[in-house]
């Protein structure tokens, strides 16, 4: 299994600010995700990252706003752009592994939004 | 009508109790079935794969998948107090393919 760490754990911001949030795997992937977790919710996935391509976004969710990178095949990072108390939520790093067809997640990240 | 559909609870049980978590879909294409174990301020972990109909076991943990009723479960036997957790149904249609998750069963084991 991968393991990874993200960072920071939590954080509380300002409205109008931008956080970036780093994503640390111990093994190589081609796949990485971005999820977000709301209070109550389900998981629901942001954008996937592959190395050497640009990220694509899914429905509701603007590179803008969640701008992503993937400089290598063991890091990326989620900017949360310009927040507002509707960004507060847990943002979790997730890969793909082809070996167990499975995928790992983060410890998340814990965002306020004041 | 989401994809998939899961009880929030909260589900609260005595120790040693059986526990059965489900999840509906309507996507008749998902062939690939998890669930997810997610513990206060963490996240998720793989618990249980399966791939298309049928049953698999691991311990104290059963999943059933009948994709001609669009519905899985995961048993829980003889349930542990450090079986409290949010359990995540997760499907997808292919390999490598796009997870979707159920809302997530929040369960308490009460020793």
């Amino acid at each position: 299994s991968a393991v990874i760490s993200q960072k920071p754990s939590r954080d509380i911001c300002q409205r109008g600010t931008s956080l970036t949030i780093q994503c640390q795997v111990d093994s190589q992937v081609t796949m990485m995700f971005w999820y977000r977790q709301q209070p109550g919710q389900s998981l629901t996935l942001i954008a996937t990252a592959n190395q050497g391509s640009e990220a694509t976004y899914e429905s509701g969710f603007v590179i803008d706003k969640f701008p992503i990178s993937r400089p290598n095949l063991t890091f990326s990072t989620l900017t949360v752009s310009n927040m507002s108390p509707e960004d507060s939520s847990i943002y979790l790093c997730s890969v793909y592994s082809t070996g167990t067809d499975t995928q790992y997640f983060g410890p998340g990240t814990r965002l306020t939004v004041l | 009508q989401k994809e998939v559909e899961q009880d929030p609870g909260p589900l609260s049980v005595p120790e040693g109790a059986i526990v059965s978590l489900n999840c509906t879909y309507s996507n008749s294409a998902f062939q690939y079935f998890m669930w997810y174990r997610q513990y206060s301020r963490k996240g998720p972990e793989l618990l249980m794969y399966t791939y298309s109909s049928g049953n698999k076991e691991d311990g104290r943990f059963t999943a059933q998948v009948d994709k001609s009723s669009k519905y899985i479960s995961l048993f829980i036997r003889d349930s542990q107090p450090s079986d409290s957790a949010t359990y995540l149904c997760a499907m997808r249609e292919n390999q490598g393919g796009k997870l979707i998750f159920g809302q997530g069963t929040e369960l308490s084991v009460k020793p």
